[in-house]
């Protein structure tokens, strides 16, 4: 079945450092790639996704690529700011006509220290 | 900006005592969903809604697991007699299209569940 891992959280790291959180995939077919974004008190929003290989999603100053070769979805980001503080997870979804479904890691908590 | 509403936000209950979790979804969307969290775990899919019927469910929606659309607002999951394992963070969500690549679904802020 199809599967995320996402790299083992917390992440604590200073303002305007480079920011990398790794997730790859197992998954049959040709997945679409998420990454959602959770602040403190909120719902899941969709930070960026990727629907084909060689893809790049951005958004905020966040991107990743979607790298089929190596199966990797990773986020990255050239400098954090504190309000990036938040938890991240990696989604996957199937190509099914009509559902969604959301395959998640396991998230990945960020604090960012000033 | 439209959003996702849930409600209670925090729910307590007795084991085996049944539960009702709420959820407005968005209000020109199409197809539903259930996930929950439990804590220090994954996010989980639970179900999917569209057209007024379930679409797919996950092992874990077993015959205590049921939703329901009762209104034109409204998207609702039931657990009839609930367990210390169903203890968790329940989010809904919802999309306007339900085809992979789409524009996403949209996630309300979460019930968190507390079976004791």
């Amino acid at each position: 079945g199809n599967s995320v891992t996402q790299m083992e959280g917390p992440v604590t790291l200073s303002e305007e450092a480079f920011l990398t959180i790794n997730c790859t995939y197992t998954a049959t077919g040709y997945p679409s790639l998420f990454w959602y974004v959770q602040y403190p008190g909120e719902g899941l929003q969709l930070l960026l996704k990727a629907t084909k290989a060689d893809d790049k999603g951005s958004n905020k100053g966040f991107e990743a690529t979607y790298r089929k070769e190596t199966t990797s979805f990773h986020l990255e980001k050239g400098s954090v700011q504190v309000s990036d503080s938040a938890v991240y997870f990696c989604a996957l979804s199937d190509r099914v006509f009509g559902n969604e479904k959301l395959t998640f890691g396991t998230g990945t908590r960020l604090t960012i220290i000033p | 900006e439209p959003e996702v509403t849930q409600t209670p936000s925090h729910q307590v209950t007795q084991m085996g005592q049944e539960v009702i979790l709420r959820c407005v979804p968005i209000s020109n969307h199409l197809y539903f969903y259930w996930y929950r969290q439990i804590l220090g775990q994954k996010v989980e899919f639970l179900v999917s809604f569209y057209n007024n019927e379930i679409s797919e469910k996950s092992e874990i929606f077993d015959d205590q697991f049921s939703v329901e659309r009762p209104d034109g607002s409204n998207f609702t999951l039931k657990i009839r007699s609930t367990k210390l394992e169903d203890s968790a963070m329940y989010f809904c969500a919802s999309s306007e299209e339900g085809l992979a690549g789409g524009p996403g679904q949209f996630f309300g802020p979460g019930t968190r569940l507390t079976v004791l």
